[in-house]
């Protein structure tokens, strides 16, 4: 079984709406990131959260919200989707494991608003 | 913020050749990790490398945190190395990683 898990796989949403992405994690890391990839622009960073009583900004947070439901659950919305939100959604998760932190991440939500 | 640059930003190879893709960096960092995305759009940490040089295989990174850049060498490269090689690095002041735009290899059989 995969250890970071995101759903839906793949949306289509119009202008407007609002839509929620998952990600769960059986990892048992403290750390959980949600990031975007466009082409040719590499991935940045929207949100992160280091425990669940956190929760951080990234790089490109406009538009954008999360809920740290648990240790294990890390939820981005969108409360009115636009057509450059149309890209490819990343959550990953890390730990600091013998002073080493290494990122894992799941396998994507492909968003396109139309 | 760091600046992070990875090239060349494509390289095409014929399948058993050797490449090196360069990740150059802006500031000293505590973080530094190569990632390979395949395809299918999946992402898989190779390294975690913020100094010196670690090999997994046919793949071996170096880098060389006093000059600001880090090498990730393939050997007798396979079809299945093809896909996008991103350079993230973590400069600790924010305890995030910043990725640089990847290189996209292509490798014929």
């Amino acid at each position: 079984d995969a250890d970071v898990t995101q759903t839906p796989r793949n949306r289509i949403t119009k202008t407007g709406k609002r839509i929620m992405l998952e990600c769960s994690q059986t990892k048992g890391h403290d750390r959980m990131y949600w990031y975007r990839q466009d082409p040719g622009l590499g991935l940045r960073l929207i949100y992160y959260s280091f425990d669940v009583k956190d929760i951080n900004k990234g790089e490109i947070s406009d538009g954008y919200s999360v809920s740290r439901q648990a240790q294990a659950k890390f939820s981005l919305s969108l409360e009115s989707a636009i057509p450059n939100q149309t890209a490819l959604y990343f959550c990953a998760t890390s730990d600091l494991e013998a002073g080493q932190e290494t990122q894992y991440f799941g396998p994507g939500t492909r968003l396109l608003v139309l | 913020g760091i600046q992070v640059e990875q090239s060349p930003p494509d390289l095409i190879l014929q399948e058993g050749a050797n490449s090196t893709l360069r990740c150059n960096f802006s500031d000293s960092v505590n973080n530094l990790q190569w990632f390979h995305q395949n395809p299918w759009g999946q992402l898989i940490n190779l390294f975690y490398i913020p100094s010196g040089t670690k090999q997994n295989g046919r793949l071996s990174a170096t880098t060389v945190a006093t000059e600001r850049y880090s090498l990730l060498y393939i050997s007798s490269s396979q079809t299945t190395d093809s896909g996008v090689y991103f350079c993230a690095v973590e400069d600790g002041a924010n305890s995030k990683l910043t990725f640089g735009k990847g290189i996209t290899l292509s490798v014929r059989p």
